[in-house]
């Protein structure tokens, strides 16, 4: 059973640098069968896709965030993670990390959510 | 992208009803369609991938149907623990997409 843990700051000034990281355990992020997934919902409201990486460090991004995210994967660490820059208020959201499965595109595991506040 | 728009928003039934919620997409996404359920505090849980197709551990009560344009998720018979929002994503192509959430409470 894979198992995903999120971690990093809660608190975030506008204009800065969101970082998150996902910890995988129980299975390993250069299985092959996964791409693994960032998801984010502001309080209140629904889901969006941010983006995934593949374990090769191939990468797809939700148009709506491109210009301001990065994934990256770390097979040494069995983890990946997220960078959001020049963050809002409007980024202020739970970010779930999950897993999507390669030939289906759906997501069968998620970490438990880590709420980022974006505030001064 | 392709929108996907969730009917009705809210719902209140009681336990032991039966339950349909709608999924439309703005085109067509074959059977890519998934559902989910989330509880306050808890991350999504997948019900049902590929239109129909029950995720492992996921009680019969729920099914799922459609394609194309046009999908369900049905609960058969409510039990308490299925008081959740739940949400639909289409996984047919990037970027990939969530319905609104309905909201199914007592």
């Amino acid at each position: 059973q894979v198992q995903l843990q999120e971690s990093g700051p809660g608190l975030v000034k506008p204009s800065e640098t969101l970082s998150l990281t996902c910890s995988v355990s129980g299975g390993s992020v250069s299985s092959g069968y996964y791409y693994w997934s960032w998801i984010r919902q502001p309080p209140g409201k629904g889901l969006e896709w941010i983006g995934y990486v593949y374990y090769s460090g191939s990468t797809n991004y939700n148009p709506s965030l491109k210009s301001r995210v990065t994934l990256l994967v770390d097979t040494s660490k069995n983890q990946f993670s997220l960078k959001l820059n020049s963050v809002t208020a409007a980024d202020t959201a739970v970010y779930y990390c999950a897993s999507q499965h390669v030939m289906a595109y759906f997501f069968d595991y998620w970490g438990q959510g880590t709420l980022v506040t974006v505030s001064s | 992208d392709i929108q996907m728009t969730q009917s009705p928003s809210s719902l209140s039934a009681s336990v032991g009803d039966r339950v349909t919620i709608t999924c439309r997409a703005t085109h067509s996404i074959s059977s890519d369609l998934n559902w989910y359920q989330q509880k306050p505090g808890k991350a999504p849980r997948l019900l049902i991938y590929a239109a129909s197709s029950l995720q492992s551990g996921v009680p019969p009560r729920f099914s799922g149907s459609g394609s194309g344009t046009d999908f369900t998720l049905t609960i058969s018979s409510l039990q308490p623990e299925d008081f959740a929002t739940y949400y639909c994503q289409q996984s047919y192509t990037s970027p990939y997409t969530f319905g609104q959430g309905t909201k199914l409470d007592i």
